[in-house]
């Protein structure tokens, strides 16, 4: 079993729709919590970033951790085409929090 | 900041020959990663460094790969001698904080 277990999709939604992405873990030990996007031949790029549990707002975007069932979420608010990216889950411990662990990615496309 | 550099951006070559890829991160970071994607495995840490001494490399596949961190400002990753499997993406970040690392734009490199 992975660490971190993330629906690779491919996820289609219409323009203006509410995106919902999210990935599973089983170390307990992870504190760091991030979403990056990465678009096609692309590096990846930081998106949101949380420390433990609790949720986080940016803009259109709001991360949410749940330790106790060890479950993050990334929402997307009135999504737009330019949206269409993969978004790949990652996190990391307290011991070596930079090395960090990514789900699978989930490839998204926002259709006009 | 021009951001993370890498070099060749692409690469062919035929089994057996050595690669060799090249990478400058951002000024003043002190960390620097080399990851490994494909679409089976997804993004995989290879090997980071802090202040260019080694601290994991428990990623490297094996003793056909090495890298090395000569200075802050240069990093190289080998494959000596290269096989079909090693054909992936491979991409170069630094960090000088545990929640943001910068990726570079990656070499995609065909083991033929």
């Amino acid at each position: 079993q992975k660490e971190v277990e993330q629906d690779p999709g491919p996820l289609s939604v219409p323009e203006g729709a509410i995106v919902s992405l999210n990935c599973t873990y089983s170390n307990s030990a992870f504190q760091y919590f991030m979403w990056y996007r990465q678009y096609s031949r692309k590096g990846p790029e930081l998106l949101m970033y949380t420390y433990s549990s609790g949720n986080k707002e940016d803009g259109r975007f709001t991360a949410q951790v749940d330790k106790s069932s060890k479950y993050i979420s990334l929402f997307i608010r009135d999504s737009q085409p330019s949206d269409s990216a993969t978004y790949l889950c990652a996190m990391s411990g307290v011991q070596g929090a930079q090395k960090l662990v990514f789900g699978q990615g989930t490839r998204l496309t926002i259709n006009p | 900041d021009a951001g993370v550099i890498q070099s060749p951006r692409h690469e062919v070559t035929e089994m057996g020959q050595e690669v060799t890829l090249r990478c400058k991160p951002i000024s003043g970071h002190d960390y620097l990663f080399w990851y490994r994607q494909t679409m089976m495995r997804g993004l995989e840490l290879l090997i980071y460094f802090n202040n260019n001494v080694p601290i994991d490399d428990s990623g490297m596949p094996e003793d056909r790969f090495s890298a090395k961190m000569p200075n802050a400002s240069f990093s190289t990753l080998k494959i000596q001698p290269s096989e079909p499997r090693d054909s992936a993406v491979y991409f170069c970040a630094s960090s000088g904080q545990i929640e943001t690392q910068y990726f570079g734009p990656g070499t995609r490199l065909l083991v033929l």
